[in-house]
């Protein structure tokens, strides 16, 4: 079955730490994408990309590094942690020709 | 940037009503629009899309409608039911083939026995 499975599920850091998001898809979809959801604000996107080695810009990308390393692993960097960055994060995948992505179960990270 | 505007962001509707959620969106170009269905502490679902050949759209009790002329699509759902009861976000597409999506700020509605 077609999954896209994030990882930590949680995470609590620091101001000013480091911290990988990880994100696997078994889609074999081309775009994926990072999303943050914050009440009164949505999903808005972080980083995006559509195949292994390309990295687009979102809409809120400060703060964020992003990684696609293969086909299926994207990463979201975040190398200074700021309390701003508290947020559930959601990874999402689509095939593309302006599918609906699919959505991972989402991390929830707290910066202290 | 691109907006896309949901109202209301809270609906309380009581059990066997209709709930009507609209969005607005900016951009001309925009070709599909899909809706999702967020329960708490899950991730967003996919459950019903339109794209913009057409006018209306209806999976069982869902129904989207799309005016081009006045950039607005709606969700409606009929006979309500409390497991409906959940948030939901509408999104627009950046225009024709861009692969991204801008999201409404999402409704939260409320279904009452």
């Amino acid at each position: 079955e077609a999954a896209v499975t994030q990882s930590p599920r949680n995470k609590v850091t620091v101001t000013g730490g480091n911290v990988t998001l990880s994100c696997r898809q078994t889609n074999s979809h081309n775009y994926m994408y990072w999303y943050r959801q914050d009440t009164g604000h949505g999903l808005r996107l972080i980083h995006y990309s559509y195949g292994a080695g390309n990295l687009q810009i979102g809409d809120v990308p400060d703060g964020y590094k992003a990684t696609r390393t293969t086909q299926e692993d994207f990463f979201l960097l975040l190398e200074l942690a700021s309390p701003s960055q508290t947020s559930l994060y959601f990874c999402a995948t689509s095939p593309g020709n302006n599918q609906a992505p699919l959505f991972g179960e989402g991390t929830r990270l707290s910066v202290l | 940037g691109e907006q896309v505007e949901q109202l209301p962001s809270i609906l309380r509707v009581q059990e066997r009503s209709s709930a009507s959620i609209n969005c607005t969106y900016e951009n001309s170009a925009s070709n599909y629009f899909p809706w999702y269905k967020q329960e708490p502490g899950e991730n967003p679902k996919l459950i019903i899309d339109i794209r913009s050949n057409m006018e209306r759209k209806q999976i069982q009790g869902l129904i989207v409608l799309l005016d081009k002329k006045a950039k607005r699509f709606s969700l409606h759902i009929t006979d309500t039911q409390p497991a409906d009861s959940a948030m939901y976000f509408c999104a627009a597409s950046r225009g024709s083939g861009y692969n991204k999506l801008t999201f409404g700020k999402g409704t939260v509605l409320l279904v009452s026995p």
